[in-house]
């Protein structure tokens, strides 16, 4: 089973400032990379698919990519609204299988 | 646009069985791909299983294999998800989710989620 590891587990940057999460997996065999953002309350909410593709909606200031082992969710300049909890996720076959990381805190500092 | 409504909260006691439903509206189930996602207080997201679409079948991790039934009526457009033998470690919010698909290939994202259904297991 693949395992990911996002990192930091918590990263502390103002409204403004350049955000970098790291996803990484344990293997490689990852059909598709995905990254979510949760805020408190609220189901998550798909930003990226396909380690670089924004999803419906989503601002040009995400942006994913990444490939094999290694995949990078940026937000090149933070708003507000952007402080949560990020995960990545990745899908893989045979057998069909879906897997999180365990989150990436997004806090004001 | 799909718009997933999922049952109420439940209380269960340790051993017992609990079944969410999720109905589907904006679109037939026979149109999308259901999954089930978990999330325990405080904690992060667990995949329960859901449809798989090159093997049109339903696929399940094997943690949860042999606990975890997903049954879909496509006559209501509602799908449902039971989880047998419950402990206070299946105190959890439960959403479904769908699959986003891209001109017939699914590419691994959860496009849209229910409001999720919070299940408490206590004696």
């Amino acid at each position: 089973e693949i395992v990911l590891t996002q990192s930091p587990g918590t990263l502390s940057l103002s409204p403004g400032e350049r955000a970098t999460l790291s996803c990484r997996a344990s293997q490689s065999g990852i059909s598709y990379l995905a990254w979510y953002q949760q805020k408190v309350g609220q189901a998550p909410r798909l930003l990226i698919y396909d380690a670089s593709k924004r999803a419906t909606g989503v601002p040009a200031r995400f942006s994913g990519s990444g490939s094999g082992t290694d995949f990078t969710l940026t937000i090149s300049s933070l708003e507000p609204e952007d402080f949560g909890v990020y995960y990545c996720q990745l899908r893989s076959h045979w057998p069909l299988m879906f897997t999180f990381g365990q989150g990436t805190r997004l806090e004001i500092k | 646009q799909v718009h997933l409504g999922q049952s109420g909260a439940e209380v269960k006691k340790p051993g017992a069985s609990v079944k969410v439903s999720c109905k589907v509206s904006g679109h037939s189930l026979t149109e999308v791909a259901i999954h089930w996602v978990r999330q325990a207080p405080g904690k992060g997201l667990e995949w329960m299983g859901g449809f798989d679409p090159e093997e049109d079948n339903t696929a399940y991790p094997q943690n949860f294999q042999g606990r975890v039934t997903m049954t879909e009526d496509t006559s209501t457009d509602t799908a449902y998800m039971e989880l047998s033998s419950l402990s206070s470690e299946d105190t959890a919010l439960y959403y479904c989710v769908t699959e986003l698909e891209l001109l017939g290939d699914y590419v691994g994202g959860f496009d849209f989620w229910g409001h999720g259904t919070l299940v408490t297991v206590s004696s």
